[in-house]
């Protein structure tokens, strides 16, 4: 079983619309929670990351953890085309080791 | 520096040479981590240091792979007697103790072993 899984996609979404983004992982003692944006061809970086169960908003951005259902989502309200990428889900089991990163999910905005 | 600071951005090199790549990470970031990105897959844990100790070597995918980070600063990746399957794209990332407000890259290396 893998550390962190994501659904590869693509996802496609029309501008303006709600994008959801799913990932699980496997380690119920998970402790951090970090979304990543990868453009093509470039290194990924740092969208949000959440550590409480709930949901937690930056912008057009909401984080959601539900570590009952070891599941952790990123919303993205009111797609642009500029958000057209890959997503990756990271985990970190405990402070102070690497991050497990699932495989990304590829998001389309259509204009 | 700024940002975490990769080099060579390119790396062209023959199957069987040795190569070494560079990492500066972000100054005062303690942690340092090693990923693999090969082409359309996911990022591939490789070393983690934690000033200038790896605790977590884990993900070293054989022994021509090796790493070492002095002064608490920069490391460097080396890879002995390429291979053409170690061709992909090696990511440097740096975070403050803990990583738990989440980690820095940089912007990689692109080795292409021929």
């Amino acid at each position: 079983q893998k550390e962190v899984e994501q659904n590869s996609g693509p996802l496609s979404v029309p501008e303006g619309a709600i994008a959801s983004l799913n990932c699980t992982y496997s380690d119920r003692g998970s402790q951090s929670f970090f979304w990543y944006r990868q453009y093509s061809g470039k290194s990924p970086e740092l969208i949000m990351f959440i550590y409480s169960n709930g949901d937690k908003e930056d912008g057009r951005f909401t984080a959601q953890l539900n570590k009952a259902s070891q599941y952790v989502s990123l919303l993205i309200r009111d797609s642009q085309p500029s958000d057209s990428a890959t997503y990756l889900c990271a985990v970190n089991r405990a402070t102070g080791n690497q991050f497990y990163f699932g495989t990304g999910t590829s998001l389309t905005v259509i204009p | 520096g700024a940002g975490v600071s990769q080099s060579p951005s390119n790396k062209v090199t023959e199957k069987g040479k040795d190569v070494e790549l560079r990492c500066d990470p972000i100054s005062g970031h303690t942690a340092l981590y090693w990923y693999r990105q090969s082409l359309g897959q996911g990022l591939e844990f490789l070393i983690y240091f934690q000033g200038n100790s790896a605790p977590d070597k884990s993900g070293l995918p054989s022994d021509r792979f090796s790493a070492e980070r002095t002064g608490g600063s920069v490391s460097t990746l080396t890879i002995q007697r390429t291979q053409q399957e170690d061709s992909a794209v090696y990511l440097c990332a740096s975070s403050l103790w803990g990583g738990l407000s989440g980690y820095t890259f940089g912007s990689g290396t692109r080795l292409t072993v021929v």
